[in-house]
């Protein structure tokens, strides 16, 4: 089936480390994006990516990196310099540059700093 | 500034009612607008996708309609079930130069209908 697929589904860090989600897809998009979800607030956009080896901060990607080396693939590191890290995480993907642009999302990872 | 509002905050009604979800925005030269399904714990799931040029969009018991002039949307629910239960997202991406693929997303509304 088409889709994305977030891992893992829980995730758990202790201060000062550095965690990696993982975010694929096979729905041959070409933009990926990283988003936040925080109780009350709306999504809040952290990287996003228009094409392979191309990636551009959104709106809080302080504390946080990415890398776009293939299509499919845009993992999200939560670096130590996320001061506030515990979050749900979800990624999407969408066409872009053309007419529908609808965007997809995956089930999500939820992070908790222990 | 570009913002996307979605009101009420939260509903609730018994099984049966017909409902409607309100998404107003700012400005009204969008590139297309889409409504969201989001369970609790879950991701993002598509209902609806409305580009500019469309009034409405129709899937099942679901009914997206779009206004720009006005910067209104609005999300028909008819017949609605207990399994309709959920916080419904309004996103919205507005037509700008460089950053035009960016959705701005509006709060939610949740949810409940009741058996």
């Amino acid at each position: 089936d088409g889709g994305i697929t977030q891992s893992p589904k829980y995730l758990f860090r202790k201060e000062g480390q550095n965690v990696t989600l993982s975010c694929e897809q096979n729905l041959n998009h070409d933009a990926m994006y990283w988003y936040r979800q925080d109780p009350g607030q709306g999504l809040r956009l952290i990287y996003y990516s228009q094409i392979v080896n191309d990636f551009q901060k959104g709106d809080i990607a302080e504390g946080y990196s990415v890398s776009r080396e293939k299509k499919e693939s845009f993992p999200l590191t939560v670096t130590s310099a996320q001061k506030n890290p515990t979050a749900f995480y979800l990624c999407a993907s969408s066409n872009w540059g053309q007419m529908n642009t609808e965007a997809f999302f995956g089930q999500g990872t939820r992070l908790t700093v222990v | 500034k570009q913002e996307v509002t979605q009101i009420p905050a939260a509903l609730s009604v018994p099984e049966g009612e017909n409902l409607v979800l309100n998404c107003s925005f700012t400005d009204s030269a969008i590139y297309n607008l889409q409504w969201f399904r989001q369970d609790p714990g879950k991701g993002l799931t598509s209902l609806l996708l409305i580009q500019s040029s469309q009034r409405e969009q129709t899937s099942g018991r679901l009914n997206a309609s779009l206004d720009k002039s006005s910067g209104r949307s609005t999300l028909y629910i008819a017949a609605s079930q207990p399994g309709d239960s959920a916080t419904y997202l309004c996103a919205v991406r507005f037509n700008n130069a460089g950053n035009n693929r960016k959705l701005i997303w509006g709060l939610g509304t949740s949810l409940a209908v009741n058996p």
